[in-house]
């Protein structure tokens, strides 16, 4: 029961450097999202997917690329390290049915760091 | 627009006591409301939903949530803390529109319980 499984769990790079971070789910959800966590500021929205080939930016975009060629994968790509962007990384998904409140899935979380 | 907010960043409580944490939203539309819950270095999971339906809703581990739509309010609590109780709460906000649905987090609020 894997659900949402995110990698890697602790990254430190360098400014200016590029990494991506993965994000798979295997409960064929359609929603896909990626969060940023900053302490006392709660999760702010990076980016989201609605599914396969669509992807839209949430509320603070800046620094980030996403694609979503699969159901399952959604990677989030910093292109170039800046300290700003140091901050614990949560990917989520849900299933969007129409029905009231869906539940979003969380993965466990990367924690990355710029120096 | 919808957002939440939480009142007390930290709380603390002694082993048995009672566990309030509050949370207040601003939504122009009926929303649908969840706690989550994220102990140290986990991702989030799902403490309890309201939908529809009765306002009074039972979540894990003994939490409940009273939704009051008066007070725009979605207050978490539990008779009896426990020392593993102890995590960061987050109180969010979803609702279904024209796009899908929009989740929306408050900043959390960080439970410590004392012995």
């Amino acid at each position: 029961n894997a659900g949402v499984t995110q990698t890697p769990k602790f990254r430190i790079l360098k400014i200016g450097q590029s990494m991506t971070l993965q994000c798979t789910q295997d409960m064929n959800h359609n929603y896909m999202y990626w969060y940023r966590q900053d302490p006392g500021m709660g999760l702010k929205l990076i980016y989201y997917s609605v599914g396969a080939g669509i992807t839209d930016k949430g509320e603070v975009p800046n620094g980030y690329n996403v694609s979503r060629s699969t159901t399952e994968d959604f990677p989030l790509r910093l292109e170039l390290a800046a300290p700003s962007q140091t901050s614990v990384y949560f990917c989520a998904s849900s299933l969007e049915t129409r029905a009231p409140g869906n539940t979003i899935y969380f993965g466990e979380g990367s924690w990355l760091t710029v120096v | 627009a919808q957002s939440v907010t939480q009142l007390g960043s930290h709380v603390s409580v002694s082993e048995g006591a009672l566990v309030l944490l509050r949370c207040n939203y601003s939504s122009s539309v009926p929303p649908y409301l969840f706690w989550y819950v994220q102990y140290p270095n986990q991702g989030l999971q799902l403490l309890l939903k309201y939908t529809t339906g009765a306002t009074l809703v039972k979540g894990i581990n003994g939490f409940e949530a009273e939704f009051k739509k008066s007070e725009t309010s979605f207050h978490l609590t539990k008779p009896s803390a426990h020392m593993s109780d102890a995590a960061e709460y987050f109180c969010a906000v979803s609702r279904n529109d024209n796009y899908g649905q929009n989740f929306v987090f408050g900043p959390g609020t960080r439970l410590s319980v004392l012995p």
